[in-house]
């Protein structure tokens, strides 16, 4: 069963404007992190933003945010005053902390942002 | 403090071959995980590597290996190329073992024919 679905394949957006990318998934763990990550076409995967599952409040760094909805297990990126430069492929992704001393990441299979001029 | 570097960038093999990607982690990191990218997916999770020893591994047969040298940088070893091993191959690297912080190099993009 997909752990992380990203149901969105592709996106357009206005220059300026807000974006939600789409993100659920499915654990059993009581413990485990959320993850978005922004991969250019230049390959190099950039952390956005991180959301642990005992957090209260919804992260937020800088103009984007994590709507978190733990009883729907969605974990959405919201991004605000789109940027050109925000054009790019993105990943939601989360780690178990049952699974012990290793940092794997289980990811979805993304969504490509395009922003408009 | 340098970031994490990747090396070749591009690399041509034929199938049954048997490649080295390297990789240098960020300065004061201890762990380095390693992933695969097919065209069109995200990253599957091959193993980590933690103070020179593999202490977690995803689903890849064994002719993926690895080794992390004293100075943490790391490789991954393909053995017996096969065509779908073509892909990006992205290592992480993160202060330790339970650290969410990871940081990704650039990859290495194989093309096996």
């Amino acid at each position: 069963a997909q752990k992380i679905t990203q149901t969105q394949p592709g996106m357009f957006v206005q220059e300026k404007e807000a974006v939600t990318l789409d993100c659920t998934y499915d654990t059993s763990d009581p413990s485990y992190g959320l993850f978005w990550y922004k991969q250019p076409s230049s390959g190099e995967m950039i952390f956005l933003i991180y959301q642990g599952s005992y957090d209260q409040q919804n992260a937020t760094e800088g103009r984007y945010s994590l709507n978190f909805q733990k009883a729907r297990k969605s974990a959405n990126l919201v991004i605000s005053a789109s940027q050109l430069g925000d054009s790019a492929m993105y990943f939601c992704a989360m780690r178990e902390y049952r699974s012990g001393a290793t940092n794997k990441l289980i990811f979805g299979t993304g969504t490509l942002l395009a922003v408009q001029p | 403090e340098t970031g994490v570097t990747q090396s070749p960038t591009h690399l041509i093999k034929t199938r049954g071959q048997q490649v080295t990607l390297r990789c240098s982690s960020q300065s004061g990191h201890n762990t380095v995980s390693w992933y695969q990218q097919a065209l069109g997916q995200g990253p599957q999770f091959i193993f980590q590597y933690y103070r020179e020893e593999e202490n977690g591994r995803g689903n890849f047969p064994p002719r993926f290996s690895g080794l992390q040298f004293p100075n943490y940088s790391s490789e991954l070893n393909v053995n017996a190329l096969e065509l779908d091993d073509s892909a990006l191959y992205l290592c992480a690297s993160s202060q330790d073992g339970t650290s969410y912080e990871q940081y990704f190099g650039p990859g290495t993009r194989l093309t096996v024919t």
